[in-house]
């Protein structure tokens, strides 16, 4: 079974301010981790995700996260962040549901406002 | 490239009431999830289908039933709805397998009073 657990369920923080959103992660198999952002009234779109190789995944708008199978962690980050950014924030883990089938179990979501 | 489209975008239903949600995968995707996102809330699995077959599914009751047809395009059938049933429905198409990632639609809120 799978389980992701995202520390803070809101973070404001100032434009260009650097940022990190905590999420934690259990899981009994082999993990791939994903970031999903969510903007208001709209589905959700993948920021970046992790399957195997280099710890360290970046998307192509500045956030990178890091996967630290010792401390089970998958925190995201941004050294500087816009307006833009504002939106909620999802981390998920992909496990077998079975029948050859895998399934995204997601933690609760932070929302991420940027302050003027 | 098209990508996932579902309609309706917002429906507003009663109690004991049932409803069709549907989804068209992007191209060449071949299976499809849903999830459920109750406010404030991570979404949920509800099941997945490849190839016309439910293979997978979460913690969800009986009367949430879904179809997969040879387009791979799907539907979400709820029956006897209840208050809690509202929820942002989201369904997400994927090619298949480990680790592939999936790509989701823009939702169907559905409201049940």
């Amino acid at each position: 079974a799978q389980s992701v657990t995202q520390l803070d369920s809101q973070v404001p923080v100032f434009e260009e301010a650097p940022v990190e959103l905590r999420c934690n992660y259990s899981s009994s198999v082999s993990v791939y981790l994903f970031w999903y952002v969510q903007y208001p009234n709209q589905g959700l779109q993948l920021l970046l995700k992790y399957l195997s190789g280099s710890t360290l995944v970046e998307s192509i708008n500045g956030f990178e996260a890091e996967f630290n199978k010792s401390q089970t962690s998958f925190h995201l980050r941004k050294p500087s962040v816009h307006i833009s950014d504002t939106a909620e924030y999802f981390c998920a883990v992909m496990g077998p549901s079975g029948a050859g089938s895998y399934q995204l179990t997601f933690g609760k979501g932070t929302k991420l406002s940027v302050i003027p | 490239e098209t990508g996932v489209t579902q309609s309706p975008t917002h429906l507003i239903k009663t109690r004991g009431q049932q409803v069709t949600l549907r989804c068209s995968s992007q191209s060449g995707h071949n299976t499809v999830s849903w999830y459920q996102q109750a406010l404030g809330q991570g979404p949920q699995f509800i099941f997945q289908y490849y190839r016309e077959e439910e293979n997978g599914r979460g913690n969800f009751p009986p009367r949430f039933s879904g179809l997969q047809f040879p387009n791979y395009s799907s539907e979400l059938d709820v029956n006897a709805l209840e208050l809690d049933d509202s929820a942002l429905y989201l369904c997400a198409s994927s090619p298949g397998g480990v680790g592939e990632t999936q790509y989701f639609g823009p939702g169907t809120r559905l409201l049940v009073l």
